[in-house]
């Protein structure tokens, strides 16, 4: 089946220490990957996609993800968070031959004083 | 750019009235798309439209769900009749084309609470 899992329904994390999101995706599922970030009553917005090239992809507001083919994973990561980041995390992968997004369940990241 | 443009932003009503949804994508994009968020299901597309046309409709769970896009800055989603388990977060989203590689950019949301 075509799918995007999320490892972590919930992180909890001090301000300024590191994060990481996991997300592995099936390999029925295209390599165009994204991650959004929703936030409290807002839409998503788009952090960083991964379409070819570097497997490294660095997206907004300090958020960097890796693409790793042979562990179909493609994990969020930031060296410092801040209290602003607080949100709910998605990853998402293209399905078929158009613009067809599959979510995977989400992350809600806490961020802590 | 306004964004994408969803009202209302909160609707609640009573089961078996019927709702109606309504999205304005961004200026010059080809592409629409309606998703539904609810806590068991996560994020879900029903529909997408190209240039007006509906594409896929293979997400939409029943016939008592329809979408229309009469030109290229308005599209409904209609609920008739709505039912408590229709409670949910409802996203339009357009892009610019329909290429794999497209960002889709995501309206603020509708509530829909149905008693």
């Amino acid at each position: 089946a075509q799918s995007v899992t999320q490892l972590d329904s919930q992180v909890p994390v001090f301000e300024e220490a590191p994060v990481e999101l996991r997300c592995n995706y099936s390999s029925s599922v295209s390599v165009y990957l994204f991650w959004y970030v929703q936030y409290p009553n807002q839409g998503l917005q788009l952090l960083l996609k991964y379409l070819s090239g570097s497997t490294l992809v660095k997206g907004i507001n300090g958020f960097e993800a890796e693409f790793n083919k042979s562990q179909t994973s493609f994990h969020l990561r930031k060296p410092s968070v801040h209290i602003s980041d607080t949100a709910e995390y998605f990853c998402a992968a293209i399905s078929g031959g158009y613009n067809k997004l599959i979510f995977g369940a989400g992350t809600r990241l806490a961020v802590h004083p | 750019d306004a964004g994408v443009i969803q009202s209302p932003r909160h609707e609640v009503t009573e089961m078996g009235q019927e709702v109606t949804l309504r999205c304005k994508p961004i200026s010059g994009h080809d592409y629409l798309f309606w998703y539904r968020q609810t806590m068991m299901r996560g994020l879900e597309l029903l529909i997408y439209f190209n240039n007006n046309v509906p594409i896929d409709d293979s997400g939409m769970p029943e016939d008592r769900f329809s979408a229309k896009m009469p030109n290229a800055s308005f599209s409904t989603l209609k609920i008739q009749p709505s039912e408590p388990r229709d409670s949910a977060v409802y996203f339009c989203a357009s892009s610019p084309t329909g290429s794999s590689t497209d960002t889709q950019y995501f309206g603020p949301g509708t509530r829909l609470t149905v008693l």
